[in-house]
């Protein structure tokens, strides 16, 4: 079964420094693109940040770059997002997601929970 | 940047069928995906390349995508279809980024 696990969410202060990862199970992780997406309590989706199979690119939203980054680790079939310089207004669950390229595009065809993060005094 | 504008909220009754909008300037040009989010779910992709379902995927949702409007059709609604609904692009003024609209509510009455 095709499965994305999210930990290391919790409480931070501003300012503060958090790292999630995402283990994936089921698919051959190298061969697909990665990405983060949160959602802000009773908000909608926000795309955060892309990374390539290979871990080669990465791509950030602009309200991220700079503080976050995201690698993987394909021998562990893990993908991490190293937050930093963290803002009460990075509060969210945060997805992790599967890229599937289709006949005319790409989407998200496999979403792991979510874990949440909460920045705060 | 591009904006996706999706209504706030759609309500229907059970057995009827449900349209939910995706506007933006000549969203024909680009491709659209759907996911449903139930509360306290992750999202779940029902519709991809505007109008093409994943496996198990109820043959009830569909899409199509015309002009300056995509849209989401969900045929004899159920009340297990009582979720959140986001349209997404890639925004190809922005680096092909993927961009989400802001979420429309279904109610089934």
């Amino acid at each position: 079964e095709v499965q994305l696990l999210e930990s290391g969410g919790g409480l931070v202060q501003p300012g503060g420094s958090l790292r999630l990862s995402c283990a994936a199970s089921g698919f051959t992780f190298s061969s697909y693109a990665m990405n983060w997406v949160r959602q802000a309590p009773g908000k909608g989706l926000e795309w955060v940040s892309t990374i390539s199979g290979s871990g080669g690119g990465a791509y950030y939203a602009d309200f991220v770059k700079g503080r976050f980054t995201t690698s993987r680790d394909n021998a562990k079939n893990t993908l991490f997002l190293q937050m930093k310089s963290l803002r009460a207004e990075d509060t969210a669950v945060y997805f992790c997601a599967k890229d599937i390229i289709t006949a005319n595009s790409r989407a998200f065809d496999i979403w792991g929970q979510g874990t949440m993060v909460t920045v705060s005094t | 940047s591009y904006v996706l504008t999706q209504p706030p909220s759609v309500s229907v009754a059970p057995g009827q069928t449900a349209r939910i909008t995706c506007g933006g300037n000549n969203i024909a040009t680009k491709i659209v995906n759907w996911y449903q989010q139930k509360p306290g779910q992750a999202p779940v992709l029902v519709v991809y390349d505007d109008s093409d379902r994943p496996s198990g995927i109820p043959e009830r949702f569909s899409g199509s995508n015309s002009g300056n409007t995509g849209t989401l059709t969900i045929s004899r609604v159920e009340v297990g279809d009582e979720a959140d609904y986001y349209c997404q692009v890639w925004d190809s003024t922005s680096d092909h980024l993927p961009l989400f609209g802001g979420g429309t509510k279904l109610t089934v009455l």
